[in-house]
């Protein structure tokens, strides 16, 4: 079956623009999570849903960062007024269930150059 | 705070060679430890992964060992191929949020 994807695969922006980025998760899998890769870094944390509980914002860098989720499908990440230290990948997981032995299955990404 | 640290950042190595990938955490209080292979310009791949109760786990070529009392886990990849050139990372569950090392960058020279 199809895997998670995401939209725009890259994007090149002005420092201080907004972005938007769009994750489609596997059908069925009610937890969706964000993370950050910085060049030369591991994965960071951002910001996870489960179904209809209220989301784990705790790995969100600043309130410039938000997130939305629709129900159990699309989920948005939105950068408000970029900064050239936003530039990296922005990769979205999902996974049937949470709990820590169930896989998180890896978007493609989309790689953010804030120029 | 759970920290993982992967060495070496870079491997080089001809075709048919053994590679060996080191992970190691902080805390050994784990439920998992699993490893990734991440190809320029795609996602994360899930290559193997090792429940807590485990001490390896092996598919095909791969095999993977976890030894949770010293914090550490190791990549096996035998007789390797150009193909296995990719970024190799570990990641284990805090909570329901991964923490990864920054990855092993592996060179195949054919």
């Amino acid at each position: 079956g199809a895997g998670v994807s995401q939209s725009p695969s890259n994007k090149v922006t002005e420092k201080g623009k907004d972005v938007e980025l769009r994750c489609d998760p596997i059908s069925g899998h009610t937890a969706l999570y964000w993370y950050r890769q910085r060049l030369g870094q591991g994965l960071e944390f951002l910001i996870y849903f489960q179904g209809n509980s209220a989301p784990d914002k705790s790995g969100l860098p600043s309130d410039r960062f938000s997130a939305e989720r629709t129900g159990e499908s699309v989920s948005t990440l939105t950068i408000q007024r970029t900064q050239q230290e936003d530039s990296a990948v922005y990769l979205c997981a999902s996974s049937i269930v949470t709990a820590p032995q169930e896989t998180q299955y890896f978007g493609p990404g989309t790689r953010l150059l804030v120029l | 705070k759970q920290e993982v640290t992967q060495i070496p950042a870079a491997l080089s190595v001809p075709e048919g060679e053994n590679l060996v990938l080191n992970c190691s955490f902080t805390d050994s209080a784990i439920y998992n430890l699993q490893w990734f292979r991440q190809d320029p310009g795609k996602g994360l791949t899930s290559l193997l992964l090792i429940q807590s109760s485990q001490r390896e786990q092996t598919s095909g070529r791969l095999n993977a060992s976890l030894d949770k009392s010293s914090g550490r886990s190791t990549l096996y990849i035998a007789a390797s191929q150009p193909g296995d050139s990719a970024t190799y990372l570990c990641a284990v569950p805090n909570d329901y949020k991964l923490s990864f090392g920054a990855g092993t960058t592996v060179t195949v020279r054919a």
